[in-house]
C-alpha cells in the first residue's frame, strides 16, 4: 500500500464549475499538508500547505485535511481553463526538513 | 522564493551513456534535492546534497548509478550513468527554503531524458 493515494484522472471539468481533488494517506505521523500545482513541462509549484487537521482558504482554493480519516481534499471554486494542470498532493512529518512524500498527481482540465 | 534552472532541459541518449543535469539557484541554499518524475507515478526523492558533505541517497538510489556534486550554496549536478530505458523519466531539481513554521520547497523546471 503506498503511503499516499491519489486518484491519476484525468478530470474534465466545465469551466465556472467547483473541482474537489483528493487525497488518503496511511502515515499517522504527517501533520504538514501541501497542494502544488504542476503546469505541462514545468516544475510544481506550491499552491497551499496545511498544518494539522482543519480548512484554509486562499481565493478560489480550500484546502481542508480530516486527521481522524486520514483524508485531504483541494477544492477549486469557480474553475478557470488557467486551472488545468496536474495537482499533487504532498505531506511530511514536520515543517523544518523532514522528507515529503507526494502522490501521484490528478490531471485537471477546465473546458471553456 | 528561488529561482532554479536546469540545464538541459531535455535529452535524448543512448543506452550504456552517462548524462550530467546541472541545477542553478538564484539565492543560497542549504539543502538541494534531486527528484525523479516517472509518468503515473510520484514524485521520488533520489537525494538530498548538502554543501560540503556527501549526498544522502533514499532507497533504491544508489550513489554508483547517480553520483551527485554540491560544490557550493547555489549549484548541484546529478549524473544519470549507465542508462538503460528504464531511466526515462523527468529530473527535478529542488530547494528548501527556510520561513515561517513550514519550509517551502521549490521546484527547477525539469530534465526530460530519454533513453534508447
Amino acid at each position: 500500500q503506498k503511503e499516499v493515494e491519489q486518484d491519476p484522472g484525468p478530470l474534465s471539468v466545465p469551466e465556472g464549475a467547483i473541482v474537489s481533488l483528493n487525497c488518503t494517506y496511511s502515515n499517522s505521523a504527517f501533520q504538514y499538508f501541501m497542494w502544488y500545482r504542476q503546469y505541462s513541462r514545468k516544475g510544481p509549484e506550491l499552491l497551499m500547505y496545511t498544518y494539522s487537521s482543519g480548512n484554509k482558504e486562499d481565493g478560489r482554493f480550500t484546502a481542508q485535511v480530516d486527521k481522524s480519516s486520514k483524508y485531504i481534499s483541494l477544492f477549486i471554486r469557480d474553475s478557470q481553463p488557467s486551472d488545468s494542470a496536474t495537482y499533487l498532493c504532498a505531506m511530511s512529518a514536520g515543517g523544518g526538513y523532514q522528507k515529503v512524500t507526494f502522490g501521484t498527481g490528478t490531471k485537471l482540465q477546465v473546458i471553456p | 522564493s528561488a529561482v532554479i534552472s536546469q540545464k538541459p532541459s531535455r535529452d535524448i541518449c543512448q543506452r550504456g551513456t552517462s548524462l550530467t543535469i546541472q541545477c542553478q539557484v538564484d539565492s543560497q541554499v542549504t539543502m538541494m534535492f534531486w527528484y525523479r518524475q516517472q509518468p503515473g507515478q510520484s514524485l521520488t526523492l533520489i537525494a538530498t546534497a548538502n554543501q560540503g558533505s556527501e549526498a544522502t541517497y533514499e532507497s533504491g538510489f544508489v550513489i554508483d548509478k547517480f553520483p551527485i556534486s554540491r560544490p557550493n550554496l547555489t549549484f548541484s549536478t546529478l549524473t544519470v550513468s549507465n542508462m538503460s530505458p528504464e531511466d526515462s523519466s523527468i529530473y527535478l531539481c529542488s530547494v528548501e527554503k527556510r520561513g515561517g513554521p513550514y519550509n517551502e520547497q521549490f521546484f527547477g523546471p525539469g530534465t526530460r531524458l530519454t533513453v534508447l
